[in-house]
């Protein structure tokens, strides 16, 4: 079956770095995606890694390893409006014609001032 | 553009009741998926429409059922609702279908008392 590991927390202090690990479990792969989900409110798309190594958008980048199926989120200069839950998503090959998005259980950011 | 939005925002029903949940894409999108996100299971996958026919369906119950109209919008329903049922249901739209790139509209509160 496909499944995804995160930490469940994690926490900083404004201006740090902070990377959040996905390590996943999938009969086939096509890349790894990130969405950012603050409380109350809707997932968002941050990236989608289909190749190895880094990708970089803003303070946010995003990183592949194909043959360890480990992939991780690097946010920088963290700011408090980073707080939020994130989520990695692989998608699921194992049927249908595309396949379906299964994503983490979610890695809950706490930013401190 | 307008984002996806979904209708109504927050529901109560007891158990044994049906409920309808509709969600509206992004104008252009014809990809629609539907989740249920619950704090123990976070983000998990009901069923994708695309040009009115389903294209994938998770680990659900046939109570879950959907369909979608040729305007793209979609609707869910849950038949005979139970207490887990209790969740925030998200629709998300895209392009096409297989696409990583998900656009969440708020989602639908449901609470089953």
């Amino acid at each position: 079956g496909q499944s995804l590991e995160q930490p469940s927390e994690v926490t900083a202090v404004e201006g740090a770095i902070v990377q959040i690990n996905c390590t996943y479990q999938t009969s086939g792969f096509y890349g790894l995606s990130w969405y950012q989900q603050h409380d109350g409110g809707a997932p968002t798309f941050l990236s989608y890694n289909a190749l190895d190594g880094l990708e970089e958008t803003g303070r946010f980048s995003s990183f592949l390893s194909r043959s360890d199926s480990y992939g991780y989120l690097l946010l920088q200069e963290l700011q408090m409006k980073d707080s939020a839950s994130y989520f990695c998503a692989v998608r699921d090959l194992g049927g249908g014609s595309q396949g379906n998005l299964i994503f983490g259980k979610g890695t809950k950011l706490s930013v401190k001032p | 553009k307008a984002g996806v939005t979904q209708t109504p925002r927050y529901l109560i029903k007891t158990r044994g009741q049906q409920v309808t949940l509709s969600c509206s894409p992004i104008s252009g999108h014809r990809s629609v998926s539907w989740y249920q996100q619950t704090p123990g299971q976070g983000l998990q996958f009901l069923f994708e429409y695309f040009s009115e026919t389903q294209r994938n369906k998770g680990n659900f119950p046939g109570r879950f059922s959907g369909r979608q109209f040729s305007n793209s919008r979609s609707e869910m329903n849950v038949s005979t609702l139970e207490l887990g049922d209790s969740a925030l249901y998200l629709c998300a739209s895209s392009p096409v279908t297989g696409e990583e790139t998900q656009y969440f509209g708020p989602g639908t509160r449901l609470l089953v008392l």
